[in-house]
């Protein structure tokens, strides 16, 4: 059965510390990863994507680690800022037949003074 | 505008009603999405499209919905005979590209159903 597992469903930081989000997969045959974060009331919006050559990409703060032979992602923020405040969102799609996207149900990141 | 825009932004219905949801994608994007999001649940992919034609539509959950594209642009969520579990923002999202490494999606701001 293909799926997409987040965790923790949710996380309480300070602002200025670093976290990390997990995402296990066991999607099959793989063809990519994505991260999203998605604000309050707004469409995600895609932070990264990575294909099973990529172990690791950054997108400013944001670190997005891949393990496909254990089926393991890992998103890391550095530094958080109040706006990081946030549901992030890992995406797992599968090669054709179709294009099918798998979604994880978030880790919800709350960033605090 | 340069981004992904849908609308109405909120529609409330009387159960058993049918809506149409509309998405304008990125100008010059192929590749066009719907998903579904139900309250503090995760997205559900519902269909894409590649140019005008679906060759995905294995997430619509059930006849009542449908879904169609033309001039590689504008498409319309079709929604017939509304159920109260209908409720949910829709979201639509568009990528130069579909399936691929590159394919980064851009996503609107969502339409709230309602469904009375």
């Amino acid at each position: 059965k293909n799926q997409v597992e987040q965790s923790p469903q949710s996380l309480i930081i300070l602002e200025g510390k670093n976290c990390t989000l997990q995402c296990n997969y066991t999607v099959s045959p793989f063809s990519n990863l994505r991260w999203y974060k998605q604000d309050t009331g707004r469409g995600p919006v895609s932070l990264t994507i990575m294909t099973f050559s990529e172990n690791t990409k950054s997108n400013g703060r944001y670190t997005a680690t891949l393990d496909a032979d254990t089926k393991q992602s890992s998103l890391h923020i550095t530094a958080s800022q109040l706006s990081d405040s946030a549901s992030y969102i890992c995406v797992v799609s599968r090669v054709a037949p179709g294009n099918q996207f798998y979604f994880g149900t978030g880790t919800s990141l709350t960033v605090i003074p | 505008g340069a981004g992904v825009s849908q609308s109405p932004s909120n529609k409330v219905t009387e159960k058993g009603k049918d809506v149409e949801l509309r998405c304008d994608p990125i100008s010059g994007h192929t590749a066009l999405y719907w998903y579904r999001q139900r309250l503090g649940q995760g997205l559900e992919f519902l269909i894409y499209f590649q140019g005008n034609s679906a060759p995905d539509k294995s997430g619509l959950p059930s006849d009542r919905f449908s879904a169609e594209r033309t001039g590689e642009s504008v498409s319309t969520l079709t929604i017939q005979r509304t159920q109260q579990e209908d409720s949910a923002v829709y979201l639509c999202a568009s990528s130069s590209e579909a399936g691929g490494w590159a394919d980064t999606q851009y996503f609107g701001p969502g339409t709230r159903l309602t469904v009375l």
